[in-house]
């Protein structure tokens, strides 16, 4: 199993709704990130999550708050977005870095497409 | 201050011939570099890598060329095929234990039947 499953695929909702991600991954990866990416640009990190503790927050605005509740599971709770939150939202995992040890890629979900009206 | 560039914004190919997609980079503790495909809608799939050690790493129809003093690397596609047309990011990670990916803004490769 290669996957990273995202889900929903597809989310509208409005400024004053709370809606999550969902993300999951069956690799043994124990690193798990989430991206942003708008049209037209690359993907940009939001948090990393190492071991199931946040390691980076890329200064991401609370409105954003990320869950690891396990080694395969990773959440992205929303409330109270933006008209401009609107992206695809990438959840993606690897093994974790270790200096002069493993190399290995980062694997990618499908993505949650976004739209906050 | 972008630290992996991808100057040329689209190319377009060809079918059968070589698509060469560069990548320059300013960050010297960049260790570890990879490049994704992108398709509309989709997530990015990784496609090939290479170390910082070494200079070339090849898979099929994939070949990858690092230049460490130029800091520069490129995806060579050869033969190129249309199912290849696709947005190509280039993204490196540097070599703290955070495993941080910055990406390229990308390249539009279009191969042309």
């Amino acid at each position: 199993d290669t996957e990273v499953t995202q889900t929903p695929k597809h989310l509208v909702m409005g400024m004053t709704n709370k809606k999550s991600l969902k993300c999951e991954q069956h690799m043994g990866h124990r690193a798990m990130y989430w991206y942003k990416q708008k049209a037209k640009k690359p993907p940009e990190l939001m948090f990393v999550y190492s071991y199931e503790k946040l390691s980076i927050n890329e200064s991401v605005p609370s409105r954003f708050s990320p869950e690891c509740p396990n080694s395969s599971l990773l959440n992205l709770h929303l409330h109270a977005l933006q008209p401009e939150d609107s992206a695809l939202y990438l959840c993606a995992s690897s093994h974790q870095h270790r200096t002069g040890g493993l190399n290995t890629e980062a694997f990618f979900g499908q993505g949650t497409r976004l739209t906050v009206v | 201050d972008q630290q992996v560039k991808q100057n040329s914004p689209s190319l377009s190919v060809q079918e059968g011939r070589i698509s060469i997609l560069n990548c320059d980079y300013t960050n010297s503790m960049f260790d570890y570099f990879l490049w994704y495909k992108k398709y509309p809608a989709e997530g990015p799939t990784f496609l090939i890598s290479i170390s910082s050690i070494k200079d070339k790493n090849e898979d099929g129809r994939f070949t990858v060329f690092l230049n460490k003093s130029a800091k520069h690397l490129s995806l060579h596609i050869v033969p190129s095929q249309p199912g290849d047309s696709a947005v190509y990011f280039c993204a490196a990670r540097d070599t703290g234990a955070n495993s941080k990916l910055t990406f390229g803004k990308g390249i539009t490769l279009s191969v042309r039947p």
